[in-house]
């Protein structure tokens, strides 16, 4: 059973808007969340992270929120970059294990 | 520089064979992990350790076999026994902290013919 969900495949958004994407989780266990960045063919590359004992946490252009009521994160990018096209992965641990969702491929229009 | 690298890249085999995918870190991570991606799906665990000598199976560790002599090293063995091996593996490193992050190599393409 999938505990962390990606319900949107895919997202395109115009150079210099915001990008959001979107996880929800199951586990209420769960108590750090990811977000990755990942190319084809390589392998994924840490973007942000955020604990539960928080609410919002911002690095540069990455923003990650955590509604924990819900079981929700987002992570928005702001502004867009064409450099930003990729594939992005959520995922959260409890500490042994770390469980990925399946990947939303943003495409960032020029 | 620190890291984790993963070889080969790329690796065909014949179907029947099998074949052992390397991955070392120097990171002084505790835990490493074995994942495997298919074309537009997610990341699924196969194995993972938390220190030498130790390991787990994750979601889909049939036809896959690893071992943890090294702190350094993970190798992941894809045995003839595993149906479907054609697959982007990944290996992965964290600490055993709490809040702690885990990073990737590369990653190897292995096809099977």
């Amino acid at each position: 059973d999938q505990q962390v969900k990606q319900n949107s495949p895919s997202l395109s958004v115009q150079e210099g808007r915001i990008s959001i994407l979107n996880c929800d989780y199951t586990n209420s266990m769960f108590d750090y969340f990811l977000w990755y960045k990942k190319y084809p063919a390589e392998g994924p590359t840490f973007l942000i992270s955020i604990s539960s004992i928080k609410d919002k946490n911002e690095d540069g252009r990455f923003t990650v929120f955590l509604n924990k009521s819900a079981k929700h994160l987002s992570l928005h990018i702001v502004p867009s970059q064409p450099g930003d096209s990729a594939v992005y992965f959520c995922a959260s641990t409890t500490g042994n294990q770390f469980y990925f969702g399946t990947g939303t491929s943003l495409t960032v229009i020029p | 520089d620190g890291g984790i690298t993963q070889s080969p890249k790329y690796l065909f085999r014949k179907e029947g064979q099998n074949v052992t995918l390397s991955c070392e870190q120097n990171l002084n991570h505790d835990a490493m992990y074995w994942y495997r991606q298919d074309p537009g799906q997610g990341l699924r665990l196969i194995y993972y350790s938390q220190i030498v000598n130790d390991f787990q199976k994750g979601d889909i560790a049939e036809g896959y076999s690893v071992s943890r002599e090294k702190k350094e090293s993970f190798p992941l063995t894809v045995t003839s026994a595993q149906k479907n091996p054609t697959a982007f593996y990944l290996c992965g490193s964290a600490g055993r902290l709490w809040g702690n992050t885990i990073y990737f190599g590369e990653g190897s393409w292995l096809t099977v013919v």
